[in-house]
This record gives C-alpha cells, structure tokens and sequence, in this order.
C-alpha cells in the first residue's frame, strides 16, 4: 500500500513533442504529490507538486494532472526540450506526521533534438 | 552557498572497511533525511531526524548508523561495508511543520569493491 508505480521506465520525445509520464498510488492517506527533475551527478529537485484538492496544476510547460478516484496523477512537459532531459520522479507523502516521501521508480526521459 | 552540501561526493572503499558520510544544511529546517538511490535509480529513505531526534529508521541494517551532533547537520557512519552498500546516497533536509521546501544535497557515491 506504500508503493507508487510510475510509467513508463523510459521515453524518448522529439523536440517540441508533448512528454507523458504517469503515477499510480494505492494509499488513499496520500495527499501531496510532487515531481522531481534529477540530472546526471545531482541530486533531485522539485519540479512541481500537487495536492488532491484540485485536478490540474499548470507551471510553465509542466503540468500535473491528478484523478483522486483512480488514484492516479501524471506529468505533462509541453513543447519538450532537449534540456529537459533527465530522470522524473513522482512521489507521495502525507502531509501529517513525518515527510517520507514514497518514490515511483523514475523515468529516463530522452528529448531529440 | 550550497544549500545541502554532502561530503565526500565520491567514495571507493574495501569490503570490511567503515566510513562516514557528512552532511550539513544552512536553510535553517529542522528536519534532515538519509536516502538511498540503487544501480536502478530507486529512490528509498533510510532515516529521518527531527531536532537531532529519529523520527524514521526504516528497514536498514544495524550496520548503518545515523548521528545528528545538531539540527544542521546528519551524518552517516556504516560499519563493515558490503558490496550491496554500493549506490548513491543523498541527504535532504525539509521544514518540520511544513511538506514544501523538501530539498537534497547532489549525493554521495560510495563504491565498496
């Protein structure tokens, strides 16, 4: 009930294509939902992140979208860029108690110039 | 200034050895976090500390020690380091009352041959 799944493990996008990547959760105590953007050598950083209130949370050319009853939200990068390529990582805490954050497995995103 | 800085950023050592990593954070949370990333990218938290307290020790090997001599700063000690020790391991530090501003350091690398 801990695990979040994320898909796909790898994504290779033309310049300019819309990139998609979803995440899957089962623990309905869940309710904060961040992405992290990781490059080679560092460390992750916060990209974007949604709370369960709203179905739709929009940061430039990211976008979190956020079903509650499928338990299910996704990351949409917009006229993708070749620096735009990295490992995503969704993740999903609970916004009482201690912050542990639960990681999908990560996404290898490719953009080809 | 770096944020949360991490030391060494790489590390080759034998089977059987100890060593420690270091980490410091000058953002002024109270709150420090132990993760460990495998060859896959899995994302997966050891340890937490709140004012210097645990607050999270997740399913790690007594070998693994964490130490907080101040709020600021959480290092880890491993004893009798293994081959399956080798990954990367990241420090994060977050506000205690808050769940934003969760940030990590750029990861130590520890090889163990």
């Amino acid at each position: 009930q801990q695990q979040v799944k994320q898909s796909p493990q790898s994504l290779i996008v033309q310049k300019g294509g819309i990139s998609i990547i979803n995440c899957a959760y089962e623990n309905t105590a869940f309710d904060y939902f961040p992405w992290y953007q990781q490059f080679p050598g560092k460390g992750p950083a916060l990209l974007i992140a949604i709370r369960p209130d709203v179905s739709e949370k929009k940061e430039g050319r990211f976008t979190i979208s956020f079903n509650k009853s499928a338990k299910q939200f996704s990351l949409h990068i917009m006229d993708s860029q070749p620096g735009d390529s990295a490992t995503y990582f969704c993740a999903a805490t609970t916004t009482s108690g201690t912050y542990k954050y639960i990681f999908g497995t990560g996404t290898r995103l490719k953009v080809l110039a | 200034d770096t944020a949360v800085s991490q030391t060494p950023k790489y590390l080759v050592t034998q089977m059987g050895n100890d060593k420690s990593i270091k980490c410091e954070q000058n953002l002024g949370h109270d709150t420090m976090y132990w993760y460990k990333q495998d060859s896959k990218k899995f994302l997966k938290i050891m340890f937490s500390y709140n004012n210097k307290e645990l607050i999270i020790n997740e399913t790690v090997p007594n070998r693994f020690s964490p130490k907080s001599p101040d709020k600021a700063h959480l290092n880890l000690h491993i004893n009798s380091l293994e081959l399956g020790d080798s990954a990367v391991y990241f420090c994060a530090s977050s506000p205690y009352d808050r769940v934003y501003g969760y940030t990590f350091g750029s990861g130590t690398r520890l090889t163990v041959v």
